[in-house]
């Protein structure tokens, strides 16, 4: 089946503009998570959903940054007055189920570019 | 607090080489170890992992073990293909936490 998909995969943002990230999980995958990887550095968490819930936000860098999952499927992580800093690539990932062990499933990211 | 600290890249073979990737980790207690992989232009794929210690994670002919002793889990291959270039990840996670702990990764070359 299909696997996790990411939309924009590019997005080049002017210094103070908001951008929006789109994330399908895998169907059926009840956990979602969000990291960041700058260049040459491997990713860093953001924030988890189980369903709808947000039960992790600890790695949000700041409160310009904001992430949604309200019906429990797709995903999409906000930035609002984008800095310079926020380049990166964003990835999300999907698990199956409620135990954090299992495999998480990634997608291809979207490279985001504060100009 | 917890991390990972992985072989600096990059890392260039010729085809047929033996290949060893360090990985050591800084945890308490008792994380599960994973070896990431990222293809030029693909998303990051598990390649293998090991929940305790002593285990072994094998796949696609790479392998590594889960030292508690050394608090390592190095990556090794007895022959790589052109085909294993990418960059490899080292990376830990709890199961009480959610976040998977990455190292900033390894790029590997493989020469023909």
């Amino acid at each position: 089946g299909a696997g996790v998909s990411q939309s924009p995969r590019y997005k080049v943002a002017k210094r103070g503009q908001d951008v929006a990230l789109r994330c399908d999980p895998i169907s059926g995958h009840v956990s979602l998570f969000w990291y960041q990887q700058a260049l040459g550095q491997g990713p860093e968490f953001l924030t988890y959903f189980q369903n709808e819930a947000q039960l992790d936000k600890s790695g949000l860098p700041s409160d310009r940054f904001f992430a949604e999952r309200p019906e429990g499927s797709v995903s999409t992580l906000k930035i609002q007055r984008t800095q310079q800093e926020d380049s990166a690539v964003y990835l999300c990932a999907s698990s199956q189920d409620l135990l954090l062990t299992d495999t998480q499933y990634f997608g291809p990211g979207t490279r985001l570019t504060v100009l | 607090g917890n991390s990972v600290t992985q072989m600096e890249g990059p890392v260039t073979l010729s085809e047929e080489a033996f290949l060893t990737i360090n990985c050591t980790y800084t945890a308490t207690g008792y994380p599960s170890l994973f070896w990431y992989v990222q293809y030029p232009g693909e998303g990051l794929q598990l390649l293998l992992k090991a929940t305790k210690a002593d285990d072994k994670g094998s796949n696609k002919g790479f392998e590594a073990t889960y030292r508690k002793e050394t608090t390592s889990f190095h990556l090794e291959k007895g022959s790589v293909q052109v085909s294993d270039s990418a960059v490899y990840f080292c990376a830990l996670l709890y199961s009480s936490a959610s976040k998977i702990i990455f190292g900033s990764g390894t790029r590997l070359s493989i020469r023909p």
